[in-house]
């Protein structure tokens, strides 16, 4: 399957500094990357859709100035997490999908576990 | 817009039986639905697909059933293993260019 990479898988941070965290795709090009935000035991909770070259689009709840994603390229996303509180503390995963109707499987990053102290 | 409900959330079986996990999904126009595995600090992968004209997919020791009328989808798997010991989500989506939508997660655990 494809590969996506993702960095940094564990960062811990200050209370009001900011952190980004990316996700690329190694060897597909990726039209379309997803952010998730995963907690204990819990499921796959879908924070952001993020398009190549335009803005995110965001779920019902999330705060996208505090949450920035950036797509500029077809094989780099980023989502910055804007003055960390410690209830931003949480495992942040992102997927990659191809631009073929036949690749509209989700590819996952290994995820970043953010500790905000 | 989609809801996904999962069951059981835990599952626990002998080695060598059969486990069985199912997915309802209200959304008529959801079209593609994965199954992803995901052992624990690790990313999900997926484990197998199943898109809205297919009522059933194999592979292995592993199946996934669809039955659109009742909108419901379920994953099987026979001969378990410990290695099959993990979290296991499904999802539904809208096919090409929209989102998944994931279930809550079945914790499966293999006792050997």
């Amino acid at each position: 399957g494809a590969v996506v990479s993702q960095h940094p898988s564990r960062v811990i941070c200050k209370s009001g500094t900011s952190v980004k965290i990316e996700c690329r795709s190694l060897d597909f090009q990726a039209t379309t990357m997803f952010w998730y935000r995963q907690f204990p035991k819990k499921s796959l909770m879908l924070m952001a859709t993020s398009n190549e070259g335009s803005k995110a689009t965001y779920e019902q709840g999330v705060e996208k100035d505090k949450f920035l994603i950036n797509h500029a390229s077809l094989t780099l996303s980023t989502l910055t997490v804007t003055s960390a509180h410690p209830e931003d503390s949480s495992f942040y995963i992102c997927s990659a999908r191809g631009s073929r109707p036949s690749q509209n499987i989700q590819y996952f990053g290994a995820g970043t576990r953010l500790s905000v102290l | 817009g989609e809801n996904v409900e999962q069951h059981p959330s835990t599952l626990s079986v002998q080695e060598g039986d059969s486990a069985v996990i199912k997915c309802t999904y209200s959304d008529s126009a959801s079209n593609y639905f994965p199954w992803y595995k995901q052992e624990l600090g690790k990313r999900p992968q997926l484990i197998i697909d199943i898109r809205s004209n297919v009522g059933e997919k194999k592979d292995q020791r592993i199946a996934v059933t669809l039955n659109k009328t009742a909108k419901h989808f379920s994953l099987h798997i026979t001969e378990t293993q410990p290695e099959d010991s993990a979290v296991y989500f499904c999802a539904a989506g809208g096919g090409y260019g929209n989102k998944l939508v994931f279930g809550a997660g079945t914790i499966l655990r293999v006792k050997s």
